[in-house]
C-alpha cells in the first residue's frame, strides 16, 4: 500500500548485503524514537525503539544508531532478506507526550 | 496477542454516504490514535483518546468527521458525508504509558475510497 510520498528516496541492496537507512529529526527536545516497517498494505510494523540516553540498541538483525548532535537516527538491517522490502521510517516523540512526528520514509528494495 | 484489530479492511463508497470505521485496541493499552496517512501527507493525527476521553481533536479535518470511544475496548470514526477528497488509508493505533513516551502500535487500516 501506498505510505508516503510520491517520491519516497529508495534504498536498492543486495539479498545478504547490509542495509542502512538514514533519518534526520526534527526536535533537538525528542526523547524517544522508533523506527517502524510499513509493507504493502499493511500497517506501520514497530521494529526498534531507543531513547535518547543511549547511542546505540541492537534486536534482531536491527541496529539503531541515535546521533544527538547532529539529530540524527540510522537503522542498520544486517543480512538484509527479501522480506524486509517495505518502506521503513521513523517517529519522534518529545517529553513523554502522545505526539510523534513521522518522517517521510524510505522504500527499501532488496535485490535477488 | 491480538493487535489493534480495524474494521473493514476496505470501503468504497459514493460521496455524500456515511462511513463508520472501526477500532479494537490491544487489550490493556489506554490510549487509541486515529491517523490518517496519503501518499501527499503522509501520517497525519486526527484525534487522541486517553481513558475512553478525547483528548486532542484538533486534527479532525472538519465537522464531518467524529470519533467516539464508548468503552476500552472499542472506538468508531465516522464520516457524514463522505466527498472523494477523503480518499485515504486510515490507521488505528494504540499504545500504553512505558514510562516516558509511549510506543504505538498501529491496525492494519482501513483503505477508504469515495466516488
Amino acid at each position: 500500500g501506498e505510505s508516503v510520498g510520491l517520491h519516497l528516496p529508495t534504498l536498492s541492496v543486495q539479498e545478504g548485503d547490509n542495509s542502512i537507512i538514514n533519518c534526520a529529526y526534527s526536535n533537538s527536545a525528542s526523547d524517544y524514537f522508533i523506527w517502524y516497517k510499513q509493507e504493502s498494505g499493511k500497517g506501520p510494523q514497530f521494529i526498534i525503539d531507543i531513547r535518547s540516553n543511549m547511542d546505540k540498541r541492537q534486536g534482531q538483525r536491527v541496529t539503531v544508531l541515535l546521533n544527538k548532535t547532529v539529530k540524527h537516527l540510522s537503522l542498520q538491517i544486517a543480512a538484509t532478506q527479501p522480506g524486509d522490502s517495505a518502506v521503513y521510517f521513523c517517529a519522534e516523540n518529545m517529553g513523554g507526550t502522545y505526539k510523534y512526528i513521522f518522517g517521510t520514509g524510505t522504500r527499501l528494495k532488496v535485490l535477488a | 496477542d491480538a493487535g489493534v484489530i480495524q474494521s473493514p479492511r476496505h470501503e468504497v463508497t459514493e460521496m455524500g454516504q456515511e462511513v463508520t470505521l472501526r477500532c479494537k485496541p490491544i487489550s490493556g493499552h489506554n490510549s487509541l490514535f486515529w491517523y490518517r496517512q496519503t501518499m501527499m501527507r503522509g501520517l497525519e493525527l486526527l484525534i487522541y483518546f486517553n481513558n475512553n476521553v478525547p483528548i486532542d481533536d484538533s486534527g479532525m479535518p472538519e465537522d464531518r468527521f467524529s470519533a467516539k470511544m464508548p468503552n476500552a475496548s472499542f472506538s468508531t470514526l465516522k464520516i457524514q458525508p463522505s466527498e472523494p477528497r477523503d480518499s485515504a488509508v486510515y490507521f488505528c493505533a494504540s499504545s500504553r504509558p512505558t514510562g516516558g513516551g509511549e510506543t504505538q502500535y498501529f491496525g492494519p487500516g482501513t483503505r477508504l475510497l469515495v466516488l
